[in-house]
């Protein structure tokens, strides 16, 4: 299976509750991504696993986090939920020796 | 941090015309360029990419083309078919180890018949 699966598609969440998405391949990539997208922007990268280290981006580090209990899953979490949050989140993995990214299909945040 | 510009909001062709979508990048440590197409209802997936050590790179009927002087990459579509309408991203790295993406907002292409 050469796809990266997200979990759910559709989420919709309540201001100041918490949001836990989740991202999944088996294609055994070291790196795993995690991009914001909003409606007419660009993809915003949020953080990234390589393997078992997190880096998450400076200008987003207190919003979000992540968890890769293994190579397989990684999540994408907030704990509190603010209207701003509400886009597209994308996943995306990369496989060692690799330069391009394999995609999810999203999960569509709505924040209310 | 890097800046990646994609100046064509959208794009209409006629089927069998060529199709051009530009982009610019302000780092000028950045030194690889992939694109990427998202087709209706579905994920983004890599079509092509280029890296600095060359300034044109074709495969079938796409060709990207870079001016590293002018910090410009383009991606050239021949003989378009409907099935090329999509939104297309650029993107631009410095090819680390992490090799962290930064996007442009998306050029959306549409091929008439």
């Amino acid at each position: 299976d050469t796809t990266v699966k997200q979990n759910p598609r559709y989420k919709l969440a309540r201001v100041g509750k918490p949001v836990n998405l989740i991202c999944s391949q088996t294609m055994n990539h070291d790196t795993m991504y995690w991009y914001q997208k909003k409606p007419n922007q660009a993809p915003k990268l949020l953080l990234f696993y390589y393997d078992k280290i997190l880096n998450r981006e400076a200008d987003t580090f207190e919003k979000f986090q992540s968890s890769r209990p293994n190579n397989s899953f990684c999540s994408l979490y907030i704990g509190s939920a603010g209207l701003e949050y509400s886009a597209m989140y994308l996943c995306a993995s990369r496989g060692q020796g690799h330069s391009d990214y394999t995609f999810g299909s999203g999960t569509r945040l709505l924040v209310i | 941090g890097e800046k990646v510009e994609q100046h064509q909001s959208t794009l209409s062709v006629r089927e069998g015309d060529s199709a051009v979508i530009n982009c610019t990048y302000t780092d000028t440590a950045s030194s690889y360029f992939p694109w990427y197409k998202q087709e209706a209802g579905k994920s983004l997936h890599f079509v092509i990419d280029i890296r600095s050590n060359v300034d044109r790179k074709q495969s079938q009927r796409l060709t990207v083309l870079l001016d590293k002087k002018a910090k410009r990459f383009s991606l050239h579509i021949t003989a378009t078919q409907p099935e090329d309408s999509a939104i297309y991203f650029c993107a631009a790295s410095r090819d680390s180890g992490y090799n962290k993406l930064t996007f442009g907002k998306g050029t959306v292409l549409l091929v008439s018949p």
